[in-house]
């Protein structure tokens, strides 16, 4: 059964602390997605990457940075989390083949106290 | 970047109904899709229908598309109590990455 595995589904974090949110896929997709879900304002993008070492600044990049080291794992690191970063967390990948829907992992629940 | 904006926001239906959801968007795209989200966990992908394509099925799913008027719908026939969730449309503008409306919850009554 193919998935996108989040680390965790539930994080508790202190203002300040550096975050890394960990996403694997077992698809061999290239591209791969971090978006941030809130009440009233749907999915938004934060960062995206098409291959290894790529990342791209989606909608929302502020405050958070990536890494793709390796092709099934992308990571989301918030530098200096604060309360306003305290979202649901939603990681996502797809081939780079047209037409073809997203797999989400099963999400991280972060609150920044 | 391109949305979807789905209408209604909330729906309520008794088991074993139908249930129409809407979908509009700005821009034009490649293709558009329909995902669900069951309460606190990850989106499920139902249906992709490209831009070229006018209807598609899949199961009790029906999705329609259509592009003149920048509008998508979602039928789920003969809805079941297991169809309690979220539905997102989201569009696709040519560079895989997907645009989201804001959802729909969908509440059916056994």
């Amino acid at each position: 059964d193919v998935k996108v595995t989040q680390s965790s589904r539930y994080l508790v974090k202190r203002t300040g602390e550096k975050v890394f949110l960990e996403c694997v896929q077992d698809m061999d997709h290239e591209n791969m997605f971090w978006y941030r879900q809130d009440p009233g304002l749907g999915l938004r993008l934060i960062y995206f990457s098409y291959d290894v070492k790529m990342k791209e600044k989606g909608d929302i990049p502020e405050g958070y940075s990536v890494s793709r080291e390796k092709k099934e794992r992308f990571s989301l690191i918030l530098e200096s989390a604060s309360t306003n970063q305290t979202s649901m967390y939603l990681c996502a990948s797809t081939s780079r083949a047209a037409n073809y829907g997203y797999t989400f992992g099963s999400g991280t629940r972060l609150t920044v106290v | 970047s391109q949305q979807g904006e789905e209408d209604p926001q909330a729906l309520s239906i008794q088991e074993g109904e139908n249930a129409t959801m809407n979908c509009s968007y700005k821009t034009s795209i490649n293709n558009l899709q329909w995902y669900r989200q069951n309460s606190g966990r990850g989106l499920v992908h139902l249906i992709l229908i490209r831009s070229n394509e006018r209807e598609k099925h899949s199961g009790r799913l029906r999705v329609t598309l259509d592009t003149s008027k920048k509008s998508s719908s979602l039928l789920i026939t003969a809805s079941r109590a297991a169809d309690t969730a979220s539905y997102f449309c989201a569009t696709e503008g040519g560079n895989n990455r997907l645009a989201f409306g804001k959802g729909n919850q969908v509440v059916v009554i056994p």
